[in-house]
C-alpha cells in the first residue's frame, strides 16, 4: 500500500535556527497537508496545500511557518526561526480529494526537537 | 469552530473483553467523522469514516463506531479486544460546512492497553 514518507524521522535544533521538514506524499493524491502533536497535547492541524497554494492554515502557521512544494513529489515545511515551543512531532498527510470526499494518509512523522 | 472531547485518557483491558470509546464533538452543521489509530512506533491510521448514510459504521480488524446526531457522539466499539489492539486512538472531526474542506480537529487521544 504506498504511503507517505517523512525525513527525518528526528530533528534537533538550536533555538533561532532554520529547519525544513520533508515530506513525500502519495504519488496520485493531490491535497496535502501538515499536523503537529506537542507531546502529551492534541493533533493540531497547521496548513493545508492544494493546487500549488495554501488553502487552509491554523493560527500556529505564524509568519516563521512556511510550505512549499519544489518539485512533483515533495511537500516541506520550513520552520525559520524555531522556539522552545516548537517542538513536536510534525505529521504530514495527503488525500486524494478533500476531507469531503476521502480520508487523511499520515507520514510516521517527525520529531522535532529545540534545544 | 468545532472541538472533539476524547473522555478517556487511558483505558486497560484484559484480552476479550469489550471496548468501547468515547468521543463527543461541538459543531452545529454537518460533520465528518473519524477515527484514527496509532500503533506504537507507526503513523496514524484510519480506522473507520463516517460521510453520511448508515450511523452505524465499520472499519477495519472488527471496530465499529455509532454517529448519534443528538448526542454530538461517535463512539467506538469492539466486542472484544485483542493484545495487538493496544494503541493511541483518535477521535476527528471536519465541519462539512462548505467552507473549511481542509482541516482535521481531533480529539485528545485514548490510549488503550490490553493485557494478555
Amino acid at each position: 500500500e504506498p504511503e507517505v514518507t517523512q525525513t527525518p524521522s528526528h530533528q534537533v535544533t538550536q533555538m533561532g535556527q532554520e529547519v525544513i521538514l520533508r515530506c513525500v506524499p502519495i504519488s496520485n493524491h493531490l491535497y496535502f497537508y501538515w499536523y503537529r502533536q506537542i507531546l502529551g497535547q492534541k493533533v493540531e492541524f497547521l496548513v493545508s496545500f492544494y493546487n500549488n497554494e495554501i488553502s487552509e492554515k491554523s493560527e500556529i502557521f505564524d509568519d516563521q511557518f512556511s510550505v512549499e512544494r519544489p518539485d512533483g513529489s515533495n511537500f516541506t515545511l520550513k520552520i525559520r526561526s524555531t522556539k522552545l515551543e516548537d517542538s513536536a512531532m510534525y505529521f504530514c498527510a495527503s488525500s486524494e480529494q478533500g476531507i469531503d470526499y476521502s480520508p487523511l494518509h499520515f507520514g510516521n512523522g517527525t520529531r522535532l526537537t529545540v534545544t | 469552530a468545532q472541538s472533539v472531547s476524547q473522555h478517556n485518557h487511558h483505558v486497560i483491558l484484559s484480552e476479550a473483553a469489550s471496548l468501547e470509546l468515547g468521543c463527543n464533538y461541538s459543531y452545529g452543521g454537518t460533520v465528518n467523522l473519524f477515527w484514527y489509530v496509532q500503533y506504537p512506533g507507526q503513523h496514524l491510521q484510519l480506522l473507520l469514516k463516517y460521510f453520511s448514510g448508515d450511523p452505524l459504521v465499520k472499519g477495519i480488524k472488527g471496530f465499529e463506531a455509532e454517529f448519534i446526531k443528538s448526542k454530538f457522539s461517535f463512539n467506538l466499539r469492539k466486542p472484544s479486544v485483542q493484545w495487538s489492539d493496544t494503541a493511541e486512538y483518535f477521535c476527528a472531526v471536519n465541519a462539512n460546512s462548505g467552507g473549511s474542506n481542509y482541516k482535521l480537529t481531533f480529539g485528545k487521544g485514548t490510549l488503550l492497553t490490553v493485557n494478555p
